[in-house]
């Protein structure tokens, strides 16, 4: 089982709608991230989350130390949102970014 | 824009040879960590770099090393390049590597092994 599991894996929505994306892990952790990859590998730090909520224009991150989980979602979806959303804890032995598998979002016009 | 460039953005090898790809930080940023993601996967930890040391390894051989500048730049060095080295390498940088610090990371570079 990974450290680090994100659900849905794929997810396809039709422009305007809210999305939910799903991060669990299984390790102790300091900081959860939510990150953003494109198309050509690119990758951008979302939020940093240690505890509660955070809000960025559309997104909203919120995490729940207690039930290791945290949750990204996007209001009124666009098209441009369309990407591959990472989820990354600092779990690992070293200190280091344990990340899922990311999910990936496809939003129709 | 990340200020985080990589080079190159793609390269092939054929297996056995050796390979660098090279990443400029943001100036100031003393903390370095690359990362291998291959194709549907996320990025696996290979190590990092804290002012010219390495400080952390993840679960990868020898024959990946690393290095890194003063001047914020750093190079990964892959040898004896295996099938299986093909994959999107990332370089990520921060100013002091605290676990609670934003990162900022390159575009990557695609790296195919024939």
């Amino acid at each position: 089982k990974n450290e680090v599991e994100q659900s849905p894996q794929n997810l396809t929505a039709q422009e305007g709608e809210f999305i939910t994306i799903n991060c669990s892990y299984s390790v102790g952790i300091s900081a959860l991230h939510w990150l953003q990859q494109h198309p050509g590998g690119g990758i951008v730090s979302l939020f940093m989350l240690s505890s509660g909520k955070k809000k960025h224009g559309r997104l909203i991150a919120t995490i729940n130390i207690q039930e290791k989980h945290s949750s990204l979602h996007i209001t009124a979806s666009h098209p441009r949102d369309s990407a591959v959303y990472i989820c990354a804890v600092n779990g690992g032995s070293q200190g280091n970014l344990i990340f899922g598998k990311g999910t990936k979002l496809s939003v129709k016009p | 824009e990340t200020g985080v460039t990589q080079s190159p953005t793609h390269l092939i090898k054929t297996r056995g040879q050796q390979v660098t790809l090279r990443c400029s930080s943001q100036s100031g940023h003393n903390t370095v960590s690359w990362y291998q993601q291959a194709l549907g996967q996320g990025p696996q930890f290979i190590f990092q770099y804290y002012r010219e040391e390495e400080n952390g390894r993840g679960n990868f051989p020898p024959r990946f090393s690393g290095l890194q500048f003063p001047n914020y730049s750093s190079e990964l060095n892959v040898n004896a390049l295996e099938l299986d080295d093909s994959a999107l390498y990332l370089c990520a940088s921060s100013a002091t590597g605290a676990l609670n610090e934003k990162l900022f990371f390159g575009s990557g570079t695609q790296l195919s092994v024939l």
